[in-house]
């Protein structure tokens, strides 16, 4: 069966730190990847999602990036993190128009 | 990206039927009607989709209009477990789901 991994499931940075999160898919090959942030009391905003290994399409100009070095690994980072990156993260896979999307358990991130 | 129109919040009782309506008038043919529903502090879980004819699962029922520009998720029975916000979402061929407010369900014992 397929499963998403993604952590940590809470991280607290401070202002200027870098970051990296990391989402892997189990029991599937080249599923389309994605990563939604959630702000507080917020929907779901579409930040970055991948088609193909080193294939990579920004939905919002931020200071984050994604990059996708595994067929079922997908990273999201940061340089230098900023107060307005707090946010519920969240990693998704899906078989491109097949059906379900699956969300990962997500991680909250609090930038203090 | 497709827009979907979905009341803020609507109210139920436990047990009785829930209509969840949508309106996704700009639709194209090819794309596909989502729902999704997320409890607070969790990823969104999958619903139901569907195309072009009604889609029936374990967890509910989703009816399409005809000139699909509207749907309805039907939850047969309410439960205290349904409380949560659903999104109504047209997914497109670029293989990616926009997510709108959605609708908060409260469901009262």
């Amino acid at each position: 069966s397929q499963t998403i991994h993604q952590w940590p499931a809470t991280l607290v940075q401070p202002v200027g730190s870098p970051l990296s999160l990391e989402c892997t898919v189990e029991g599937t090959s080249n599923p389309n990847l994605y990563w939604y942030r959630q702000a507080a009391g917020r929907g779901l905003q579409l930040l970055f999602y991948s088609v193909g290994i080193g294939q990579i399409s920004s939905e919002v100009p931020q200071n984050l990036s994604a990059s996708r070095p595994q067929d079922r690994q997908f990273i999201l980072s940061s340089k230098k993190l900023l107060l307005s990156d707090s946010g519920f993260y969240l990693c998704a896979w899906s078989v491109q128009r097949q059906g379900a999307y699956t969300f990962g358990s997500g991680t909250r991130l609090t930038v203090v | 990206d497709a827009k979907t129109t979905q009341p803020n919040s609507m109210e139920s009782n436990e047990e009785e039927p829930v209509h969840l309506p949508c309106n996704h008038s700009t639709i194209s043919g090819t794309d596909y009607i989502h729902w999704y529903r997320q409890l607070p502090s969790q990823g969104p879980e999958y619903v139901i989709h569907g195309l072009t004819s009604n889609v029936n699962n374990r967890m509910a029922s989703l009816a399409i209009a005809e000139d699909r520009k509207s749907s309805t998720l039907i939850l047969h029975r309410a439960t205290l477990r349904d409380a949560a916000v659903y999104y109504c979402i047209l997914e497109r061929s670029n293989y990616k789901l926009t997510f709108g407010k959605g609708t908060l369900l409260t469901v009262n014992p």
